[in-house]
């Protein structure tokens, strides 16, 4: 079956640490991969999305993602954290040719000021 | 801006109970999605639906049944509630478009069943 799953469940850094957060899928064919953020209290929002051409995918809030085909991965990063990034992280993915979205289970950020 | 609204923010039930949440987008979205999300289990979808009065089942539809008679609206309804549904329950919507479509989510909505 299709699934996206995530390493980490819990990631605690300081501020101005790196971030790197794995997140593997099971998809065989082309796929369409995505980010989500939900900041305390608030909804889910989309940090950045991948579909095609440039493996490597520039979000919004200085967020990256390096889409790897070999290795089935579409690892997050920032070179650089803020105490505001504190929140729960969502890799997501799906084939491009339906709605079947599957989400992973989520990794937790706690950035300590 | 897509906007998607959902009826409740907290909603409290007796076990037994019927239970409807509303689910209402604004962008002409063609696609909308209900999930729940738990602790550790992330998102998981329970139904969702690509077409006024066209539902497909999700990874967990015991329970759960919806409803879509207007585009814009997709209700999920917990028939008989029980404790093992209290959740936080999320909706989305997106586009129809093959290979496009992020999915936009609402603010969700927490059920608590005692």
């Amino acid at each position: 079956a299709q699934s996206v799953s995530q390493h980490n469940h819990h990631v605690i850094l300081s501020e101005a640490a790196s971030l790197e957060l794995g997140c593997n899928y099971s998809y065989g064919g082309t796929v369409n991969l995505f980010w989500y953020v939900q900041y305390p209290g608030q909804h889910l929002q989309l940090l950045l999305k991948y579909f095609s051409g440039d493996p490597l995918v520039k979000g919004i809030k200085g967020f990256e993602a390096e889409f790897i085909k070999s290795k089935f991965s579409f690892n997050l990063r920032k070179p650089s954290v803020q105490w505001s990034d504190t929140a729960e992280y969502f890799c997501a993915g799906r084939p491009y040719n339906n709605n079947d979205m599957r989400f992973g289970a989520g990794t937790r950020l706690t950035v300590k000021p | 801006d897509v906007k998607v609204t959902q009826s409740s923010r907290y909603l409290v039930k007796r076990t037994g109970e019927k239970v409807f949440l509303e689910c209402v987008q604004d962008m002409d979205h063609e696609n909308m999605f209900w999930y729940r999300q738990d602790p550790g289990l992330g998102l998981r979808l329970i139904y969702f639906s690509y077409d006024v009065k066209m539902k497909e089942k999700g990874d967990i539809p015991e329970g759960y049944s919806v409803s879509r008679e207007k585009k814009e609206r997709f209700s999920l309804i917990l028939e008989s509630a029980s404790t093992n549904q209290t959740s936080m329950y999320l909706c989305a919507s997106s586009l129809l478009t093959s290979g496009r479509g992020e999915q936009y989510f609402g603010p969700g909505t927490r059920l608590t069943v005692t």
